[in-house]
């Protein structure tokens, strides 16, 4: 696989709260996504690292992306009872002229009123 | 935001059947995909389309498998016959370009199959 974490992991925290997610993949990516999926829909990109960048901040979101450990951290600060969600880091790879995801597990997070 | 729509929502079939998932991807998008999550596990690529062709398929893509979208109508999944651990959500996706800084990839709501 891809990633190092296998398992869909879960996370309960309180309203207001801040909150980090991490990933490790394990082959050479040019860029992290990280997608929300509520229950019911489909994934939806929230924030995107290049592998020339470090960090990257979009509203309450933070990413980080670490090259030479292959990891990546997803902060939210703040946290509302609508980010209830799960949370999944994907590497792109760029195969020829198309591109394909490949998932980490997830992180279930519910986020408490 | 651009919206894919896919169709049914839920789909229940018994075991031998075929079964044909629809997707509309978002209108002036030229690259599509289908993705399938069994239930509590992450998310796995099962092929990518463009002009008409798969492009690249993975693993999961079996024989029984087949895509097409003709004359830009719904891009579709056809499984022929179905098994068992076909049962899974089924996302499509699309996009309008490709490459290192490709445009994003939007997901559809998903089809849920349960082959019994």
């Amino acid at each position: 696989s891809q990633w190092g974490e296998e398992n869909l992991q879960a996370l309960s925290i309180q309203e207001g709260e801040d909150v980090t997610m991490n990933c490790s993949y394990k082959t050479y990516t040019t860029v992290v996504q990280w997608y929300r999926q509520k229950s019911g829909k489909g994934p939806a990109l929230i924030i995107l690292i290049r592998s020339n960048e470090r960090e990257k901040r979009s509203g309450r979101l933070r990413a980080t992306l670490d090259t030479s450990s292959q990891s990546s951290s997803l902060s939210i600060t703040g946290t509302l009872a609508t980010d209830t969600a799960v949370y999944f880091c994907a590497t792109d790879e760029v195969s020829g002229s198309f591109n394909k995801l490949t998932f980490g597990a997830g992180t279930r997070l519910a986020v408490c009123p | 935001g651009p919206k894919v729509l896919q169709i049914p929502s839920h789909q229940i079939i018994d075991m031998g059947q075929m079964v044909t998932l629809n997707c509309d991807p978002v209108s002036n998008h030229l690259y599509f995909y289908w993705y399938k999550q069994i239930l509590g596990q992450q998310m796995e690529f099962l092929v990518n389309f463009y002009n008409g062709k798969v492009m690249e398929k993975s693993k999961l893509f079996k024989d029984q498998f087949s895509v097409e979208r003709p004359d830009g109508s719904y891009f579709t999944l056809k499984i022929q016959p179905t098994a068992l651990e076909d049962s899974a959500v089924y996302f499509c996706a699309s996009s309008p370009s490709w490459g290192l800084n490709q445009d994003t990839q939007y997901f559809g709501p998903g089809t849920r199959l349960l082959v019994l």
